[in-house]
């Protein structure tokens, strides 16, 4: 079965640069979320997106943008990074309110 | 105040035996639900159950079953056989709202099992 793409797996990037996270939800899944989970915490939302429009937003910075494609993948843009961005950023698809199912994260390392 | 509650941070249960983990919620929403994700050292999220409101019966999925007591706000987590493969955190999860909703998942701080051979 398809599962959720996310790429690059993994990304490292100095402070003050910018990152493109991209997204690739499981097909026919009509909604995406996006959540970071610094070391050892737990997976903190981001923003969300429901057939291509904003649905939800959280705990996500001003530096940090996020939209969805016509395809439906999604793309987080990160900004100005700091050292504190360092985390796994996780997307995850759900068809309306069921299980969301997570991809297999990229490792952000700002250095 | 803290929505997902998992008061156990670390767990050891001996290779074939049963082990529940502890989730309490905290929600006025009539419709809601509760996920149980495990996270091994690689660090993918791997969906294991879910218990909706309204769910009359409590969810299993092979050796995972959830002991949903609505009243007291709790949705505990049982494995059943463990196996080593079973080591890794843990996390509870809540979506407030209906079913038919797409609310993001607000989680526990989670549990780190490790099952001894």
């Amino acid at each position: 079965a398809a599962g959720v793409i996310q790429s690059p797996r993994h990304l490292i990037k100095e402070k003050r640069e910018t990152a493109t996270l991209k997204c690739y939800p499981i097909p026919r899944h009509d909604t995406v979320y996006w959540y970071q989970q610094g070391p050892g915490q737990d997976p903190q939302f981001l923003i969300s997106f429901y057939e291509k429009m904003q649905s939800d937003k959280g705990s996500i910075p001003d530096r940090f943008s996020a939209q969805q494609f016509s395809d439906y993948h999604s793309e987080l843009n990160m900004s100005s990074l700091e050292l504190g961005d360092s985390a796994l950023y996780f997307c995850a698809s759900s068809r309306g309110g069921d299980e969301q199912f997570f991809g297999p994260g990229t490792r952000l390392t700002v250095l | 105040a803290q929505k997902i509650t998992q008061t156990q941070p670390g767990m050891f249960v001996q290779e074939k035996e049963a082990v529940t983990l502890d989730c309490t919620y905290d929600t006025s929403d009539p419709s809601y639900g509760l996920f149980w994700y495990k996270q091994p050292s690689s660090g993918e999220m791997i969906f294991l159950i879910y218990q909706g409101s309204y769910d009359q019966q409590n969810a299993t999925e092979g050796r995972y079953s959830l002991n949903f007591q609505k009243a007291r706000k709790s949705a505990n987590l049982v494995i059943s056989a463990s196996q080593l493969g079973d080591s890794a955190m843990y996390f509870c999860a809540m979506r407030e709202g209906p079913d038919s909703g797409n609310t993001p998942l607000v989680f526990g701080k989670g549990t780190r099992l490790s099952v001894i051979a």
